[in-house]
This record gives C-alpha cells, sequence and structure tokens, in this order.
C-alpha cells in the first residue's frame, strides 16, 4: 500500500486565485514528480525532482512551480489559476537508483490525485 | 522520442470473458523498460508489472498475462476470466535506462465489466 498523500482531492476556485497542491510521501523516496492527467485520460510529466533542492521542469510545459525543500515533500503552486489548468494533477515518487545496467524497480507509488476546476 | 500508443480508447466485456488490452511502443533505445498500471475509479495508479527490453518471457500473475514481443515493438495485456472489480482504465508506460523513471504513458484503455 502506497504512503503518498495529496490535499486536496477536489478544489473549486475562481480565475485568478493562487493555490497550492499538497503532496507528501513517508516512504523516503528521493524522487518525486507530478503528473498531469487530461481529461481524455493521457498523464504528462510536469516536473519532476531527485532529491532535496532539485526541481526539473518535465515534459509538457506549465505555468506551475514546485520545490522540493524536505524529501517528504513536493507541493506544487500556481500563481494565477485559469481555466485552462483545470485537469487533475497526479504525484508520484520512487525510490533513487544510481544508474547502471538496468538498476531501478520503475515502480512509481501515485497519490489520489487532486482534482482542479477553474472558473 | 518515445512514444506509446494504446488504440483501444474504450473496451467492455460481460463477466468471466477474456480480454486483451493491446500497447504499442516506439523508442531509439536499445535498452528500455515496459509497464502496465491500473487506475481505478478512486484515482490513484497502482503498478501492475514491469518487463525489461532483454526479457521478452511472458508472464503471468493470477489471471493477469502479458505478451511482450520486441519484433512488433508490443506489450499487450490479457485479463481471463475478468471480474467487475477488473473496471478500470489501464495505462501502458515506456522509461529509458538511465534510472530515472520518467514514464512515456500511453493514452489508457478504459476497461468496462458488465455484470
Amino acid at each position: 500500500e502506497a504512503d503518498i498523500y495529496q490535499t486536496p482531492r477536489y478544489l473549486v476556485i475562481g480565475t485568478g486565485k493562487k493555490i497550492t497542491l499538497e503532496c507528501s510521501q513517508t516512504m523516503g523516496h528521493d524522487k518525486m514528480y507530478w503528473y498531469q492527467q487530461d481529461p481524455g485520460m493521457e498523464l504528462h510529466l510536469i516536473h519532476y525532482s531527485y532529491g532535496v533542492n532539485s526541481t526539473e521542469k518535465g515534459d509538457l510545459s506549465s505555468e506551475s512551480t514546485v520545490s522540493r525543500i524536505r524529501t517528504e515533500h513536493f507541493p506544487l503552486t500556481l500563481e494565477s489559476a485559469r481555466p485552462s489548468h483545470t485537469s487533475q494533477y497526479l504525484c508520484a515518487s520512487s525510490e533513487y537508483h544510481l544508474v547502471g545496467g538496468g538498476a531501478g524497480t520503475g515502480e512509481l507509488f501515485f497519490g489520489e490525485g487532486s482534482r482542479l476546476t477553474v472558473l | 522520442a518515445q512514444k506509446v500508443t494504446q488504440a483501444q480508447t474504450e473496451i467492455s466485456v460481460v463477466e468471466k470473458e477474456d480480454v486483451t488490452l493491446d500497447c504499442v511502443y516506439e523508442t531509439r533505445d536499445t535498452t528500455y523498460y515496459l509497464f502496465w498500471y491500473k487506475q481505478p475509479p478512486s484515482g490513484e495508479l497502482v503498478f501492475l508489472i514491469r518487463r525489461n527490453s532483454f526479457d521478452e518471457q511472458n508472464e503471468i500473475s493470477g489471471r493477469y498475462s502479458w505478451n511482450f514481443q520486441k519484433s512488433t515493438s508490443s506489450f499487450n495485456f490479457t485479463i481471463t476470466a475478468s471480474q467487475v472489480v477488473d473496471s478500470a482504465v489501464y495505462f501502458c508506460a515506456l522509461s529509458d535506462n538511465f534510472g530515472n523513471e520518467k514514464l512515456t504513458f500511453g493514452t489508457g484503455t478504459r476497461l468496462t465489466i458488465i455484470p
């Protein structure tokens, strides 16, 4: 059973508001990720982190920002929400493995997601 | 660039029927990993299987089986004797060999098992 938690599960807000989606994991994983899931189900990586003070942008450009001050915490922030930001946001984590010969389980542990609706 | 194609957007079968979910991938890497995840209505994705590109053996886990064919770049997933609890969205995914677990997901297949 995964120990990764996201809050809020559901959020409806007006345009222009600042929002932060919280993600915490208790597994001590170094790697954490944010995926955005379209209403049509497709998942896109928007941010990832290999550890404290490490953040990188993913394959899909996003106006959101992330921070990684603590290993267990990887919040995502939108400074000014717009209707185009309406989506499901999924946080995930995995153990870090040094590269070499196929190291790494590849298993991502996902939270239940935060469904954001911007009016 | 990596790409995963799940051509079946939605599938419905009657309970106890077998069903196969298709997955075709594209990659330039010689070593890579393939995955299947299940997303039940609760929302979280649940890991089902990982397969590396060197291991083409088919795998069976209970009612689940996976058929990896490198020659056709496919990694299909079969559920035998389907049950209502199998209803979910299933994602196929691909990652490179660099251990960074940055997955490229397919668009998912919504499977509905009709009682």
